[in-house]
């Protein structure tokens, strides 16, 4: 069975912090997709990163960047120079390539940016 | 591309009684998986539609069901709708092209049970 720990359930920083977000699965599977998902007041999960587990590159987009390690079944998102804006309830997700439509979700991480 | 759209986007129902909710998935994708989200159990899985055919399943009693149309629209059922049953209720689409599913998410519907 598949399962998405973050441990983080609510986190609080002030604007200009970096701050990162803790993702840790269990899967039996050798392959297999992971995601962040960004849920904001309005409830819509945004998609905001999937990555292949055969692809341990580290990825950055701007201000966010993650770090997947296979070894520690971690995919750990960071936020630089946090802003109001990312103030959102964060969720890491699992999924099994051959099965992208189900996915595990985590319980998600609460996240306010204060000004 | 328009998103994925879901209707209603709230609703409020009493014990007992039955909803159905509605997805229009993303044009050109034929997944269609549901979810349920509430403060207790998180975002739970409910199942998935490819083509028309149910795919998978989450675990969940039998008054949950759910279809799929040819244009790839989708619905779900909650039958003798419970208190238990509040909760935010998204739908995700999926295109399966080169095997790059990501799924995207709708709005959601938030349902409320009395």
């Amino acid at each position: 069975a598949q399962k998405v720990t973050q441990a983080q359930t609510e986190i609080s920083v002030v604007e200009k912090e970096d701050v990162t977000l803790d993702c840790v699965y269990e899967t039996r599977d050798t392959t297999y997709y992971l995601f962040w998902y960004k849920q904001p007041p309005s409830g819509e999960l945004v998609f905001l990163i999937r990555r292949n587990s055969f692809d341990e590159q580290n990825e950055i987009s701007g201000r966010y960047s993650w770090n997947f390690q296979k070894s520690t079944s971690s995919f750990n998102f960071t936020i630089t120079a946090s802003q109001v804006v990312d103030s959102a309830v964060y969720f890491c997700a699992l999924s099994e390539v051959t099965n992208a439509g189900k996915s595990t979700f985590g319980d998600g991480t609460t996240l306010t940016v204060k000004p | 591309k328009a998103g994925v759209t879901q209707t209603p986007r709230y609703l409020i129902k009493t014990r007992g009684q039955q909803v159905t909710l509605s997805c229009s998935p993303i044009s050109g994708h034929r997944s269609v998986s549901w979810y349920q989200q509430t403060p207790g159990q998180g975002l739970q899985f409910l199942f998935e539609y490819f083509s028309e055919t149910q795919r998978n399943k989450g675990n969940f009693p039998g008054r949950f069901s759910g279809r799929q149309f040819s244009n790839s629209r989708s619905e779900m059922n909650v039958s003798t709708l419970e208190l238990g049953d509040s909760a935010l209720y998204l739908c995700a689409s999926s295109s399966e092209t080169g095997g790059a599913e990501t799924q995207y998410f709708g709005p959601g519907t938030r349902l409320l049970v009395l």
